[in-house]
């Protein structure tokens, strides 16, 4: 299966900082990456697909970048509600495999 | 409004099979680039994709329990139900059901239900 890893795999920031979180994967998967955010208790939900493109109604703080083996995910200004967890999650290969995740935490 | 809900039991027996069943609405299975996943997470860890079937009945699972499950889809009743055989302790987690979309380019999982969560002991 192709490994997925998040880094890093956690970090503290404050509202308006700048965060940005990697996604590597074990082999090429060209642009077959999707990024998610969970909510303690909550289902997760779809940011950002195939790399780059934006899910409706996301808001225009989060995007995507990257291709082949590695992808990024940037917040520009962090808001309060950004405080989460955020999977990346490649649907390359025939067995789809996630990110250990990245949790984003208060400062 | 697309949703999607998770049904099942709460509590099985080690050694026994899980039936779970997601039934859909606002979308139907029988639509060329819609399919269903499923995806679980045990307690306090990461999120692991189990098995995704589409309406051309294509499906796929993965490699490390592909032994164990089956998916399967009845578009008249809107439902996809996976089964998982010889359940363990380790298996306990909220099993998630969501909308897949397949592209040209891309995969990805759209709209997901609210999970169930299934405890394995005996």
């Amino acid at each position: 299966d192709i490994q997925m890893t998040q880094s890093p795999s956690s970090l503290s920031a404050s509202v308006g900082d700048r965060v940005t979180i990697t996604c590597r994967a074990s082999q090429s998967i060209s642009s077959y990456l999707n990024w998610y955010q969970q909510k303690p208790g909550k289902a997760p939900n779809l940011l950002i697909y195939a790399a780059s493109s934006f899910q409706s109604g996301v808001p225009s703080r989060f995007s995507g970048s990257g291709s082949g083996t590695d992808f990024t995910l940037t917040i520009s200004s962090l808001q309060p509600e950004d405080f989460a967890t955020y999977y990346c999650q490649q649907s390359y290969s025939t067995s789809w495999t996630f990110g250990q995740g990245t949790k984003v935490e208060i400062k | 409004q697309v949703t999607l809900k998770e049904s099942g039991p709460v509590l099985v027996k080690p050694t026994e099979t899980l039936t779970l069943t997601c039934t859909v609405s606002g979308f139907s299975l029988s639509n060329a680039r819609l399919g269903v996943s499923w995806i679980r997470q045990p307690p306090g860890k990461a999120l692991e994709w189990l098995a995704h079937i589409f309406s051309t009945d294509e499906k796929s699972y993965t490699t490390s329990l592909k032994s164990r499950l089956t998916i399967s889809k009845d578009t008249s009743k809107s439902q996809v139900v996976l089964t998982m055989t010889n359940m363990g302790p380790v298996d306990t987690a909220t099993y998630y059901c969501a909308r897949t979309i397949a592209g040209d380019y891309y995969y990805y999982m759209d709209v997901w239900g609210k999970g169930t969560t299934v405890t394995v002991s005996s």
